[in-house]
């Protein structure tokens, strides 16, 4: 069947540091991605979102990149900062069926 | 900050009690997610519902069961809880059309001796 999978189980990087977590999926039928962050003891929250028409999109301090050719996500976290330490899942969703999660990536923030 | 609720928080349990685990959501959602999860590990969906009366079964083989009798309200119930059971437990919802961002709530962490 199709699945969303993360290329790195986990991720350090220093504080002040941009952080760059990759998502590979698999449906290129996928209408659109979510970014979600799950701090330990916590229900992932949502991050970011980007359709399957862009190939961009920014947030506060978040850049989610797409490319379609070869069925990639990224999030780009700029000046990576201690409360960014967190499990981070990528999700695609197609028409009205729930939304296929990836493995996910720890970050961890080194200060 | 979405509002979505479970209850409990955490639960210790001994093998084969039943148990259900609350969920309850304001937002009026229409659709609503039951995922298992162990700490650190991906998200499994166990059941999910697209509106009252509507259930269905997820991806991962479960033994709980759910119900959808309010829009509000999506318990999941474990008639005799095991060991294996031993998990964290998220529910989640999302609104009825467009883009399924779902919205998901602090998780039950269940420990079953």
């Amino acid at each position: 069947g199709e699945s969303v999978g993360l290329h790195l189980p986990t991720l350090s990087v220093q504080e002040g540091d941009n952080s760059i977590i990759n998502c590979a999926y698999s449906n290129s039928a996928s209408d659109y991605f979510i970014w979600y962050k799950q701090e330990s003891g916590k229900g992932p929250q949502f991050i970011i979102d980007i359709r399957s028409n862009m190939d961009k999109r920014q947030g506060q301090r978040v850049t989610v990149l797409l490319n379609k050719t070869v069925k990639h996500l990224s999030l780009q976290i700029a000046a990576t900062q201690p409360g960014d330490s967190a499990v981070y899942f990528c999700a695609e969703g197609s028409g009205n069926t729930p939304l296929v999660f990836g493995k996910g990536t720890r970050l961890s923030v080194i200060a | 900050e979405a509002d979505i609720y479970q209850t409990p928080r955490y639960l210790v349990i001994g093998t084969g009690k039943k148990i259900t685990l609350e969920c309850s959501q304001t937002m009026g959602h229409d659709k609503m997610y039951w995922y298992q999860q162990d700490p650190g590990m991906e998200l499994h969906l166990i059941h999910y519902s697209y509106g009252v009366n509507s259930t269905e079964k997820g991806d991962l083989s479960s033994e709980s069961t759910v119900s959808r009798i309010r829009t509000e309200h999506f318990p999941l119930t474990l008639e005799s809880a095991r060991p294996s059971h031993t998990s964290q437990y998220l529910c989640a919802s999302s609104e009825p059309r467009g883009k399924e961002t779902q919205y998901f709530g602090p998780g039950t962490r269940l420990l079953v001796l």
